[in-house]
């Protein structure tokens, strides 16, 4: 069975700064994996994917995020944090058309 | 992408109650998923519903505390029955577009059980 692990449930960063949520996952197959954001009071709304092709990928917002076979991570990372980038951030992981399977998530604080 | 809506937004309701959550999306989908996300928690897989077949409850949830509905391809409900304080949470309606396991959500229903 598939699993997620996101390291750290609080990230603050100040204005800025470089942005990295990191994201492990277990899976006995090729994985698809995935980013999503929830901002206050709102759904999930889907950040980027990864399924296959090149692993690097490029998401909204200025996000991307790399697929790393050998260290089973997907972290995601941006270059410079925007205040409008505070929110949760889910990583998941599923096998082909399976169900989602999220990690913990992350709450991202950015510091005027 | 699609555009999914839920009702109600919100709601607060009485223990021993039972509520049903409308979700409505703008076009055909063979799969709908239902999640629970309580206070500051992940989002948990209730249930699975495919039209015109039972809906697929996962581990830990059933049928007489979770009823869904499925009646048409755009259209599902999802019942939180004899409702007690451990059920408030955000319940999320999400559908499968692309068959990779990329889900688009509805904004949440926020239920808060007194």
């Amino acid at each position: 069975a598939q699993s997620v692990t996101q390291l750290g449930s609080h990230v603050s960063v100040s204005e800025g700064a470089l942005v990295l949520l990191r994201c492990n996952y277990s899976s006995s197959v090729p994985p698809y994996l995935f980013w999503y954001v929830q901002y206050p009071n709102q759904g999930l709304q889907l950040l980027l994917k990864y399924t296959t092709g090149a692993t690097l990928v490029k998401g909204i917002n200025g996000f991307e995020a790399e697929f790393k076979k050998s260290e089973t991570s997907f972290h995601l990372t941006k270059p410079s944090a925007h205040m409008s980038d505070a929110a949760e951030y889910f990583c998941a992981v599923t096998q082909g058309a399976q169900k989602l399977v999220f990690g913990q998530g992350t709450r991202l604080t950015i510091n005027p | 992408s699609a555009v999914i809506s839920q009702k109600p937004s919100r709601d607060i309701c009485q223990r021993g109650t039972s509520l049903t959550i409308q979700c409505q999306v703008d076009s055909q989908v063979t799969m709908m998923f239902w999640y629970r996300q309580q206070p500051g928690q992940s989002l948990t897989l209730i249930a699975t519903a495919n039209q015109g077949s039972e809906a697929t409850y996962e581990s830990g949830f059933v049928i007489d505390k979770f009823p869904i509905s499925r009646p048409n391809l755009t259209f599902s409900t999802l019942t939180v029955s004899n409702m007690s304080p451990e059920d408030s949470s955000i319940y999320l309606c999400s559908v499968d577009r692309t068959a990779t396991g990329e889900l688009f959500f509805g904004e949440g229903s926020r239920l808060t059980v007194l």
